[in-house]
């Protein structure tokens, strides 16, 4: 069975530049998760979708961030523009069905680095 | 808030020693306990989990015991391998449905 897929795996750009990354969940899975990762800190959920909708979307910074997730598959998160700041993992996840108590599998992650 | 709190790291240790990972928590009402693996260059993998009180996780020679009376979640392994150095997440799912994450700890294990 095919894992979380995530791409690129790494991305460097200019700051004020946009940048998008983009997750394939494992088939079959109707929730999906991103997640930020700071250097030494444990993940943060940004977004959470139950098939096509944003369930969860509190702690994702509106102004810049934007995610979505057509067809209720594949999602693409996009930060414009890019900050400093926003240099960090960026992990997509999914499981079966919603939490508490669902395993999450994550992907690889996407390595921003803002120059 | 909800949080969740693990010893700082890096932990180092001898093949074959016995290692421990401290976890304690804080949360409202009954949340589900993960222990999360990530190893270098690869992404986070679901080591052990633990849904309610007294329940022990455990996968490749990891153990967890949920315990509410000390909310802790603590890990343990009677003989580590190199092949475990690692960084190690503690992680809790409360009420609210959001999986929230220690700051992790790593582990360097020398052979």
């Amino acid at each position: 069975e095919a894992g979380v897929v995530q791409s690129p795996r790494y991305k460097i750009i200019e700051k004020k530049q946009p940048v998008a990354f983009w997750c394939n969940p494992i088939s079959g899975h109707n929730t999906l998760y991103w997640y930020l990762q700071n250097l030494g800190q444990g993940p943060e959920l940004l977004i959470r979708y139950e098939n096509e909708e944003a369930v969860d979307d509190s702690q994702l910074p509106k102004d810049r961030f934007s995610a979505e997730r057509l067809k209720g598959v594949d999602s693409t998160l996009k930060i414009q523009p890019a900050e400093l700041g926003d240099s960090a993992v960026y992990l997509c996840a999914s499981s079966f069905r919603p939490p508490p108590g669902e395993t999450q599998y994550f992907g690889p992650g996407t390595r921003l680095l803002v120059l | 808030g909800d949080s969740v709190t693990q010893m700082e790291g890096p932990v180092t240790l001898s093949e074959e020693a016995f290692l421990t990972i401290n976890c304690t928590y804080t949360a409202t009402g009954y949340p589900s306990l993960f222990w999360y693996v990530q190893y270098p260059g690869e992404g986070l993998q679901l080591l052990l989990k633990a849904t309610k009180a007294d329940d022990k996780g455990s996968n490749k020679g990891f153990e967890a015991t949920y315990r509410k009376e000390t909310t802790s979640f603590h890990l343990e392994k009677g003989s580590v391998q190199v092949s475990d150095s690692a960084v190690y997440f503690c992680a809790l799912t409360p009420s609210s449905y959001k999986l929230i994450f220690g700051s992790g700890t790593r582990l360097l294990v020398r052979p």
